[in-house]
């Protein structure tokens, strides 16, 4: 059973299409991390939520995590081409620098 | 932040040998990780890389088949021992800048990709 499970695990869109990956979870969490891989490249960390209910955005991407800290959801608004990659919710492993990653969602968006 | 090369950046190797990457970040850093992607799958942890002793393996990696050596602060190798197709994978090392942050932001380099024949 995964610690983190992603929902869903692929998506494919078209350009300007808004979309919500989720990161759930029966544990309780006091951080968790949304990081972005691209083809070829290394995870990159795009946000760390860190307080139930909070809402970050970056630009066109809303992260929020849940009340009670055991899930969390990336929306993206109009997607573009550039979004496309494999997104990745993080958590540490209790009282550890050890990161524990969900399952991933792959989106491809089409121009 | 951190710049984090590998090397090599991909390799096509035969069944029964064996591949040491190599990791270099351009500062010294205290947490050093090795995690495996499977294709089209998501991250897992390999082990933590200790300078100055023995790595810290996770559940299901032993040292025989994942020797790791950490003589510095700024680098690191992993051996793929023994190397079957289902070590087809990408190799990825990390580092935590902070060294003991708790959900602290981690760097990744490029990643290894490794093919067994």
């Amino acid at each position: 059973t995964q610690l983190l499970e992603q929902s869903p695990q692929f998506l494919s869109i078209q350009e300007g299409e808004n979309l919500t990956v989720y990161c759930n979870s029966s544990s309780v969490f006091s951080s968790l991390q949304w990081y972005r891989q691209e083809p070829g490249e290394g995870p990159v960390l795009l946000v760390t939520v860190v307080t139930g209910g909070e809402v970050k955005k970056l630009k066109r991407l809303t992260f929020q995590f849940g009340d009670a800290r055991k899930d969390s959801s990336l929306h993206i608004t109009a997607a573009q081409p550039g979004d496309t990659g494999l997104y990745l919710c993080a958590v540490a492993s209790y009282n550890t620098d050890k990161l524990i990653f969900g399952t991933g969602t792959r989106l491809q968006v089409f121009p | 932040s951190a710049v984090i090369s590998q090397k090599p950046s991909r390799d096509i190797c035969q069944r029964g040998t064996s591949l040491t990457i190599q990791c270099q970040v351009d500062s010294q850093v205290t947490m050093m990780f090795w995690y495996r992607q499977q294709p089209g799958q998501s991250l897992t942890l390999i082990a933590t890389a200790n300078q100055g002793s023995e790595a810290t393996y996770e559940s299901g990696f032993v040292i025989d088949k994942f020797p790791i050596s950490r003589p510095n602060l700024t680098f690191s190798t992993l051996t793929v021992s023994n190397m079957s197709p289902e070590d087809s994978s990408i190799y990825l090392c990390s580092v935590g800048l902070l060294g003991g942050g708790y959900g602290e932001t981690q760097y990744f380099g490029p990643g290894t990709r490794l093919l067994v024949l």
